[in-house]
């Protein structure tokens, strides 16, 4: 069975910061990757993933992540952080094969952005 | 086009109560998948259907259970309630089920009592 591990369960920074977040995954064969944003309130939205090819992939608002697969890692990043993007970022990932059609996710990083 | 619909979007449940949820995927889309948040557990899958068969089921016990109809809405129950089933449902739906476009649906807060 896949998991995914999250390393920081609260990051905050100051606007203009730039952001890493850490994920991890453990699985045995190939899989696709998300990153997921929950802002307060709202609906799980996806801020982008990766299936294959470019392993560095570009999502909305200004976010990418970098898939490197002999780490077994997909970080997201962004250059300069907003008070707008205060939310819970969820990394998941799903077996790329038939047969499995459920997401794994990791438990959750809240950025906390100040002004 | 119209999102994914959870209704209700609260509720409130005595142990040993029955509880059905609802959701409605987006047009077109027949993949429905059901996840459980918590504070402490995170997001876990719960199950999954396609046309109207379950196809994938996650680590929960039997009280949790499906079924989706023929026009791909999705139904949750959960049977014998317990405090511990407190948590935000979420919903999501595909065209197929391999997440290429899931949508997640705003939940169902059930808080057991």
């Amino acid at each position: 069975a896949q998991s995914v591990s999250q390393h920081n369960h609260h990051v905050i920074l100051s606007e203009a910061a730039s952001l890493e977040l850490g994920c991890n995954y453990s699985y045995g064969g190939t899989v696709n990757l998300f990153w997921y944003v929950q802002y307060p309130g709202q609906h799980l939205q996806l801020l982008l993933k990766y299936f294959s090819g470019d392993p560095l992939v570009k999502g909305i608002k200004g976010f990418e992540a970098e898939f490197i697969k002999s780490k077994f890692s997909f970080n997201l990043r962004k250059p300069s952080v907003q008070w707008s993007d205060t939310a819970e970022y969820f990394c998941a990932v799903s077996p790329s094969g038939a047969g499995s059609y459920q997401l794994t996710f990791g438990k959750g990083t809240k950025l906390s952005v100040i002004p | 086009k119209a999102g994914v619909t959870q209704t209700p979007r609260y509720l409130i449940k005595t142990r040993g109560q029955q509880v059905t949820l609802s959701c409605s995927p987006i047009s077109g889309h027949r993949s429905v998948s059901w996840y459980q948040q918590t504070p402490g557990q995170g997001l876990q899958f719960l199950f999954e259907y396609f046309s109207e068969t379950q196809r994938n089921k996650g680590n929960f016990p039997g009280r949790f259970s499906g079924r989706q109809f023929s026009n791909s809405r999705s139904e949750m129950n959960v049977s014998t309630l317990e405090l511990g089933d407190s948590a935000l449902y979420l919903c999501a739906s595909s065209r197929d089920g391999h997440h290429t476009e899931a949508f997640f649906g705003q939940g169902t807060r059930l808080t057991v009592v």
